[in-house]
């Protein structure tokens, strides 16, 4: 049983183009969190959400919305994609904001912009 | 000056060995210390979780903070093939959030 699960595992698409990834956690967390690693491997938060409100928007550009339809799910969709938007996207959860130091990733989604 | 550096390596040593892995950071206020490990195309997990100073052991691994000196360290004893992986920092402030360091890769030889 997979944890944290997050489709599609790879994404190529072309420079302005929509996408969106889509995440599902089963371990009954109640705040889920989108996080982006670039080339160098450094990962950063872009978002996150605790019981389907959203409680960090770390200026991400508004070409980027989250949606929670429930507190098990968050997908990203992202509009006119960039080269720069190139990434590794990583859903995560943690049992709530105050355990957000025990995060659990999902596998992430490679997302390459052509 | 980035709040949390790392060398990202690579770093490879051969099987048994003790590894040691450490970070360095500016923010004094940073109060929890983790460990999270990431396997190739994998996402990261959670390996040690420390709060405040002091060390922490969980069976081959061992979580040292040092805030005096702001910096962090993980060893590993009785390296095995299978801790090959990349090794991310993280830390955060109380009600903050966790910010990464770049991740060292170590790469342990048979």
């Amino acid at each position: 049983d997979t944890a944290v699960s997050q489709t599609p595992k790879y994404l190529v698409t072309q420079m302005g183009n929509d996408k969106s990834i889509k995440c599902e956690q089963n371990l009954g967390h109640d705040t889920m969190y989108w996080y982006k690693q670039d080339s160098k491997k450094f990962l950063k938060i872009m978002f996150s959400y605790n019981n389907k409100e959203l409680i960090i928007n770390e200026t991400v550009p508004n070409r980027f919305s989250p949606k929670s339809p429930d507190k098990a799910h968050l997908n990203l969709h992202i509009n006119s994609l960039e080269l720069g938007d190139s990434a590794v996207y990583f859903c995560a959860s943690s049992q709530d904001y105050a355990q957000r130091e025990k995060l659990f990733f999902g596998s992430g989604t490679q997302l390459s912009v052509l | 000056q980035k709040e949390v550096e790392q060398d990202p390596g690579p770093l490879s040593v051969p099987e048994g060995a003790i590894v040691s892995l450490n970070c360095t950071y500016s923010n004094s206020a940073f109060q929890y210390f983790m460990w999270y490990r990431q396997y190739s195309r994998k996402g990261p997990e959670l390996l040690m979780y420390t709060y405040s100073s002091g060390n922490k052991e969980d069976g081959r691994f061992t979580a040292q903070v040092d805030k005096s000196s702001k910096y962090i360290s993980l060893f590993i004893r009785d390296s095995q093939p299978s801790d090959s992986a990349t090794y991310l920092c993280a830390m955060s402030e109380r009600a903050q959030k966790l910010v990464f360091g770049q991740g060292t890769r170590l790469t342990i030889n048979p």
